[in-house]
């Protein structure tokens, strides 16, 4: 099955800087790669995805790169703002089974 | 319109307990999906439902965890002989159901705690 990794594991950064997320995948057959954002005592928040006919999506403040070659795809915020603090989880898929990284704690210091 | 609701929000149980845990997908979705987050991990897939038939459980951990669909709407995810293991929070999402990998919209969770 689908395996993805996510790094890092812990992100602080100053707020008005950038944050970047990267994850990798194991299953080239993969072609669908969501971002989601989790709140303390809430569900996944979908942000961004991205499929594998295209290689970077943009909206706002938010962006993802995809790179099918290396398998590996990246979630950029810029201009980071307090209310960016969250856990972000990258994902990938081939049909409808979701498989989820590990998650990055995203601290945005005011 | 209303988003995924689960209910109860929160489960307390004591080890070798029956527990339901309820989904109420997004008005018109014809997938459901279940996952399991264990604490600091990200979800897990447990099962996949389209229309009324669970089309894939291969995620389903065991025998003691079975899930309903019905009438092709609510789902219900059951749990039996609870175990210490199981304590999780348990993730419902649901999509429109179209061809190829559509976006799956989560609900806020049910948190199941076994004593």
């Amino acid at each position: 099955g689908e395996n993805v990794e996510q790094h890092p594991s812990t992100l602080s950064v100053q707020e008005g800087d950038s944050a970047v997320i990267k994850c990798t995948y194991s299953d080239s057959a993969s072609n669908y790669f969501p971002w989601y954002k989790q709140e303390l005592g809430k569900g996944p928040q979908l942000i961004i995805d991205i499929r594998s006919n295209v290689g970077e999506k943009k909206d706002q403040r938010i962006a993802v790169t995809l790179n099918k070659t290396a398998k590996h795809f990246s979630l950029h915020i810029t201009e980071t703002q307090p209310e960016d603090s969250a856990v972000y989880f990258c994902a990938a898929s081939y049909d409808y089974k979701l498989s989820f990284g590990a998650g990055t704690t995203v601290t945005v210091r005011a | 319109g209303a988003g995924v609701s689960q209910t109860p929000s929160n489960k307390v149980t004591e080890k070798g307990k029956y527990v339901e845990l309820r989904c109420d997908p997004i008005s018109g979705h014809t997938a459901l999906y279940w996952y399991r987050q264990s604490l600091g991990q990200g979800p897990e897939f447990l099962i996949y439902f389209q229309g009324t038939g669970a089309a894939d459980d291969s995620g389903l951990p065991n025998d003691r965890f079975f899930a309903v669909r019905p009438e092709g709407s609510v789902s219900t995810l059951k749990i039996q002989r609870t175990e210490r293991g199981d304590s999780a929070v348990y993730l419902c999402a649901s999509s429109s159901g179209g061809p190829g990998t559509d976006t799956q919209y989560f609900g806020p969770g049910t948190r199941l705690t076994v004593l």
